[in-house]
Formats: structure tokens, sequence, C-alpha cells
């Protein structure tokens, strides 16, 4: 079953403000990570925090964890169109497989 | 997409014909996974590879068989395809550094009339 459930299911964002999406989870994990997956195609790598981490940053992009909620949250700064994608969150417990939420898609608008 | 092909692209099939998705990757990873991708459920897992003849089950496997002859390649088989299993399939490979990370094919389209 899927671990990671984000929120919200869709945002709209005009160019140049900040998007804020959140992730929780229900068991146990070893890393979370962000992938972004655009239109067509597959998903892509964003960021990875370990459960030992409270906080990343890559780029425009800032991931918290906070283990004890169990959630995690993955700010854009400054969106551009090309930021126009879904997001997703997936949970690594530690057993090579990785569960995916069912994302948060994202339009920047123009 | 990290040399990883997924063949064919976009397939349209009838109820009960067997089907084969093909993934190929060029830089001998161990572990390969299959998805599926259907609106409302984000990526679900339907079976798994962690090395050549070594396969396993994920949460979606009925109606789907799997195998690893090669390092390079891990086949997908839909016994007998049902509507149902109209979706989209993805390939992964677990790779970068603690080879942690996942990465995608750009997935195979596959519709079951």
């Amino acid at each position: 079953s899927q671990q990671g459930e984000e929120d919200p299911q869709a945002l709209s964002i005009q160019e140049g403000e900040n998007a804020t999406m959140n992730c929780s989870y229900k068991t146990s994990i070893n890393n979370l990570q962000w992938y972004r997956q655009n239109s067509g195609r597959g998903l892509v790598h964003l960021i990875l925090i370990r459960s030992n981490e409270r906080e990343k940053h890559s780029g425009r992009l800032r991931v918290t964890l906070d283990t004890s909620k169990k959630s995690s949250s993955l700010l854009i700064t400054a969106s551009r169109a090309a930021d126009t994608a879904s997001y997703f969150c997936a949970t690594d417990e530690d057993d090579y497989k990785l569960s995916f939420g069912a994302g948060t898609t994202v339009t920047v608008r123009a | 997409d990290a040399g990883i092909t997924q063949s064919p692209r976009h397939k349209v099939t009838e109820t009960g014909t067997p089907v084969t998705l093909r993934c190929h990757q060029t830089e001998n990873h161990r572990y390969m996974y299959w998805y599926r991708q259907d609106p409302g459920h984000g990526l679900r897992l339907i079976h798994y590879s962690y090395g050549v003849k070594d396969t396993d089950k994920g949460e979606v496997s009925d109606g789907y068989s799997v195998s690893r002859s090669k390092t390079e390649d891990f086949l997908l088989t839909l016994e007998s395809a049902t509507s149902s299993q109209t979706s989209v399939y993805f390939c992964a490979i677990r790779a970068g550094t603690g080879e942690e990370t996942q990465y995608f094919g750009p997935g195979t389209r596959l519709l079951v009339l």
C-alpha cells in the first residue's frame, strides 16, 4: 500500500510565488525523497533527506522532515513556468523499495 | 533518462492477449523495478529484481510476471491482458550515491481494448 500522501492534490500559483506541498507517511523510514514528473515523462529525482536530517536545500528547493510527525514538506521558491509538473514524495524503508504518494500537481501561471 | 530505454513506447492490444514490455539499461545496475501509474494512485510497484534471475513481487503483482536473464534487461509480461491493466508502465533502476535513488525510463503507454 502507499506509504506517502501528498497535500494538496493540486496547486496553482503565479510565476515568482513560492509553492509548498506536504507529504505524510505512516511507518519509520530510512530516508524520504522527492521526485518531479513533467507531463508524459518519467520521474526525475530532486532531493533526498535522511531520517536524521531536519532540513535540506538544493537550489530553489527546500525540504524539511519531521520524523515525530511523520511528515515532510517541499518548498519551491520563486517559481517559474518550467516548474509546472507533478511532484511525488517517496519513502525508503530500507528494503530497497520506494513507496510513492499520489502526487501534487503544480501549475505555475505566467 | 540515465541510460534506460523502454520498448515499446506505446501499445494497443486486445483483452486476453499476452503482452511483453522490455526495459533495458546500459550501466549494469543490480536493482530494477516495474511500476504502473494510474490517475489518483501515483506509482505502484509491480515487481522488482535484485539480480539476474532474482525477482520479487510488489504490491500489485497479480496478472504480471517478470524475467531477468541478463543484467541489462528486465521484462514484464502481462499473461492475459485485461482492461484494468490499461496504464502507463515505468521501469526504474536504483543508482546514485549509495544506490538510494531511482532513475526512471520514459514509460510505456498500454491500452487494452
